[in-house]
């Protein structure tokens, strides 16, 4: 069964400051990897998503990676604003997708 | 940009009433699914189809089924409902990313807060 694995749980950052977030999965047998914004009662909105063979993808100020041999994936958000306080989550494809508990970001303004 | 609506928005029911979910999509995308999200685990599959009359379960089914009559319709039924199913519900379908069609991404709907009382 797949465990996916977000670390930290929660961070807190001044405004300006780039955020690091971190994702783990256990089986390296993957379709691809999507990270999600959700804000609190609502919706989740996909950010990114990387396939299996690509190794990062780019949107805006956000970065992701995909390690898939060590099963790891980063989100790089540059230049954290306060509208980017939100809970992110990473999931995992393979043939169904199995999330991570999230990381929920607070940006100070 | 696909189009995903979940109805009721929110529903408060009483214990062992039976209670239906509808999922709509606008376009005919094959895979649907029903995931719950609930504090301390997280989302989690309930069942997902992967077309008409064609469906299967996810790792939280037990007291759920599903039907899917149409490929734009995808209902989840709780049977009797319990206190333990008061949670948000989410639908998602599968969809191709706009600039890699190969790939295939997720779109969620705005999710049923579901209370059972």
């Amino acid at each position: 069964k797949q465990e996916v694995t977000q670390i930290p749980a929660a961070l807190s950052v001044p405004e300006g400051e780039n955020l690091v977030l971190n994702c783990s999965f256990t089986d390296s047998a993957i379709y691809n990897l999507q990270w999600f914004r959700q804000d609190p009662g609502k919706g989740l909105t996909s950010l990114l998503l990387i396939q299996s063979s690509q190794r990062e993808q780019t949107s805006g100020r956000l970065n992701a990676s995909l390690d898939k041999s060590s099963g790891r994936s980063t989100l790089y958000i540059a230049a954290s604003q306060p509208g980017d306080s939100a809970t992110y989550l990473c999931a995992v494809d393979d043939y169904k997708l199995s999330f991570g508990a999230g990381t929920t970001v607070t940006v100070r303004a | 940009d696909a189009g995903i609506t979940q109805s009721p928005r929110h529903k408060v029911t009483e214990t062992g009433t039976p209670v239906t979910l509808r999922c709509h999509q606008t376009e005919n995308h094959r895979y649907m699914y029903w995931y719950r999200q609930d504090p301390g685990h997280g989302l989690r599959l309930i069942h997902y189809s992967y077309g008409v009359k064609d469906t299967d379960k996810g790792e939280v089914s037990d007291g759920y089924s599903v039907s899917r009559s149409k490929t734009e319709d995808f209902l989840l039924t709780l049977e009797s409902a319990t206190s333990s199913q008061t949670s948000v519900y989410f639908c998602a379908i599968s969809v191709p990313d706009r600039e890699i069609k190969a790939n295939y991404g997720y779109t969620f709907g705005s999710g049923t807060r579901l209370t059972v009382v």
